[in-house]
This record gives C-alpha cells, structure tokens and sequence, in this order.
C-alpha cells in the first residue's frame, strides 16, 4: 500500500508487561524506521533496518527494547517489563533508499500510542 | 551531536497574517532539512524537503528556506488559515547517519 501501516492505535500495559508493536512499510521501500515521541514533541530515534537487517541500532535501549523486520512480516518493536517512561508514541516510518540524500523523503505511520500504568 | 532548536514555541495569530517560523541546527554537515506537520494525535506529514545544495522550497503557501553555514532554516506560511493550526517540526539528516534529528516544534494557532 501507499501508507505506513501501524497497529495497534492504543495499547495499555501494567508495568512489567510486554508490549508489541507492528509496522508495515510502504510496499518497495526497503528502510524502516523508529521513533519514539515522549512529552509531546520530543522525538527520539531507536532504530533503523534495510531490509531485515539493522542498519542503526544507536537509538535502542539496549535492555528491555528490541526489534525485527523479518521477510513477508510486519516489522515488529517489543518492550519487555515496560516501565512507566516507556509511556509514548511509538511512530514507524520507511523509504525506498538508503541516505537522506536525494529525494528521499521518510514516509511516517499514524504511530501507536503505548501507556503504561 | 546535532541538536535542532526551533523558535518560537508557541505562536498564536489571525486568519489571514503572514507567518515565519524558525528553526536552527548545531552542525551544518547535513543531507537535508525537512519541514513536517503534526496534528494532534496524529502522525507526521511531510511538508517541504530541502536537499543540502538548495537554498528554498516552494509549495502552495509555504516556503521553506536553507542556510547551511548558518545553521538555520525559516518557513513561511503565506495568508494563514485556520486549518493550518497544528505542530510544525524541522527534522536534519546527515552526518554520517540517516536518522533524522527533530527539534521541538512549534505549535502554531490561527484564529478565525
């Protein structure tokens, strides 16, 4: 599709539980993107892939957070024993080339909103 | 490390004014500068991608303006509409890096 599909839209944790997220990417584009958005409009990078491999990984908290874009599946980011600042929206976005260079213009999903309790 | 800083944070006008919102980047080494919109609780809308060697981008009533040595970029809104009240953010790439660097945004309200 010509969108950035993430699912859910909302989801509730209690503190220590898992948390799961999905991404599919525009169809073609072969870069994946995270970001979190804490506090409005702080916008923090975790992660990026080409294709299933990580290109980027500077972002991540190395503990509880990890991610994969496996072949014919939906990118997925996990948050094991969530805590209370894990709280955010989690946003995906994907391109069709490597670099910002060009034209290449980061095409962002609706994002999916994780609170903790 | 790039840090992004947009001024003002806030800016609250009426229908119809002339706008410049302004955002400003430590380190010049970048690939590009992208204007995006957010509305409130939704994703991000791309407005205006700058490439490093341009100095401007036009579209509709926006203009977006780079000055690398400087470190900073403007966006006009020409004879604003209420219906572009929303969160405008400026995000760099480069660096070495093809992550984005966002700033803060600025949450902007046109009055009818």
């Amino acid at each position: 599709g010509e969108e950035v599909a993430q699912t859910p839209k909302h989801l509730v944790r209690g503190e220590g539980q898992k948390a799961k997220l999905y991404c599919a990417p525009i169809k073609g584009h072969s870069y994946v993107f995270w970001y979190q958005q804490v506090l409005k409009n702080e916008f923090k990078f975790l992660i990026s892939f080409q294709n299933e491999n990580v290109f980027d990984e500077t972002g991540m908290p190395k503990e509880r957070f990890s991610a994969k874009c496996l072949p014919n599946s939906p990118c997925s980011l996990e948050i094991q024993a969530t805590k209370l600042e894990d709280s955010a929206v989690y946003f995906c976005a994907s391109s069709q080339f490597p670099g910002l260079a060009g034209a290449n213009v980061l095409t962002f999903g609706a994002g999916s909103r994780l609170t903790v309790l | 490390k790039q840090e992004v800083t947009q001024i003002p944070a806030a800016l609250s006008v009426p229908e119809g004014e002339n706008l410049v919102l302004n955002c400003s980047f430590t380190d010049s080494a970048i690939y590009n500068l992208q204007w995006f919109r957010q509305d409130p609780g939704k994703g991000l809308t791309s407005l205006l991608l700058i490439q490093s060697s341009q100095r401007e981008q036009t579209s509709g009533r926006l203009n977006a303006s780079l000055d690398k040595s400087s470190g900073r970029s403007t966006l006009y809104i020409a004879a604003s509409q209420p219906g572009d009240s929303a969160t405008y953010l400026c995000a760099v790439g480069g660096g070495g890096s093809e992550k984005l660097v966002f700033g803060k945004g600025t949450k902007l309200t046109v009055n009818p």
